[in-house]
């Protein structure tokens, strides 16, 4: 069974730092690309990055370049994101989400774990 | 303000069948494949439709998806009470070099 476990969240000041652990079972870790996906409250989903199954390739989405990093470790099966200079705007709900397929047949977000909370307040 | 266009909310009766809309541009769902996610209250989004109009296995033959050019649909026939969530599309876009998803749209059965 595929499951998707994050850790991590908690209360962060403006300006202040935190990361986010994904720990990954039930599949081949290293065959597959991982994404975050956010949700603040109340609010729709807004995808925050994604990584290549060897960690080659990295896409940020433009409210998060340059402040967060994400990251894998294969051996670990672990999936990282590290949220620096958090502001007000960044506290959501933060799901790690697998891709599953290949070329044509490519499925994003294809299971998701239960998410972990991010407040950013003073 | 979402990439992709949904209406905000969308309603049907028991037995109804109902159609949510997802609109976008070239760089997205023009030139990409669409994919669809539903959410339950307070849990975390579901796979619905792959490819614009793929169904994973466990996900019944009464949920469609469609794509026409910049826009897709999704349907959802047979209503039934336990339909009641949050529905979200979904597409890679080339000019971002990212995904995007459009706002989401709440089904409520009345």
């Amino acid at each position: 069974e595929v499951q998707l476990v994050e850790s991590g969240g908690g209360l962060v000041k403006p300006g202040g730092s935190l990361r986010l652990s994904c720990a990954a079972s039930g599949f081949t870790f290293s065959n597959c690309s991982m994404n975050w996906v956010r949700q603040a409250p109340g609010k729709g989903l807004e995808w925050v990055s994604c990584i290549s199954s060897s960690g080659s390739y990295i896409h940020y989405a433009d409210s998060v370049m340059g402040r967060f990093t994400i990251s894998r470790d294969n051996a670990k099966n672990s999936l990282y994101l590290q949220m620096n200079s958090l502001r007000a705007e960044d506290t959501a709900v933060y799901y790690c989400a697998r891709d599953t397929g290949s070329g044509e047949l490519w499925i994003p977000f294809d299971y998701w774990g239960q998410g972990a909370v991010v407040t950013v307040s003073s | 303000q979402s990439v992709l266009t949904q209406p905000p909310s969308a309603s049907g009766t028991p037995g109804q069948r109902v159609t949510i809309s997802c609109s976008g541009s070239s760089s997205n769902i023009g030139g990409n494949y669409v994919y669809w996610y539903q959410q339950l209250p307070g849990t975390a989004p579901k796979l619905l439709i792959y490819t614009n109009s793929q169904r994973p296995s466990g996900v019944p033959d009464r949920i469609s998806g469609s794509k026409s050019g910049t826009s897709a649909s999704l349907a959802i026939s047979g209503l039934r009470s336990e339909d009641e969530a949050d529905f979200y599309c979904a597409a890679w876009d080339d000019s971002l070099s990212g995904w995007v998803f459009g706002g989401g749209t709440k089904l409520t059965v009345l």
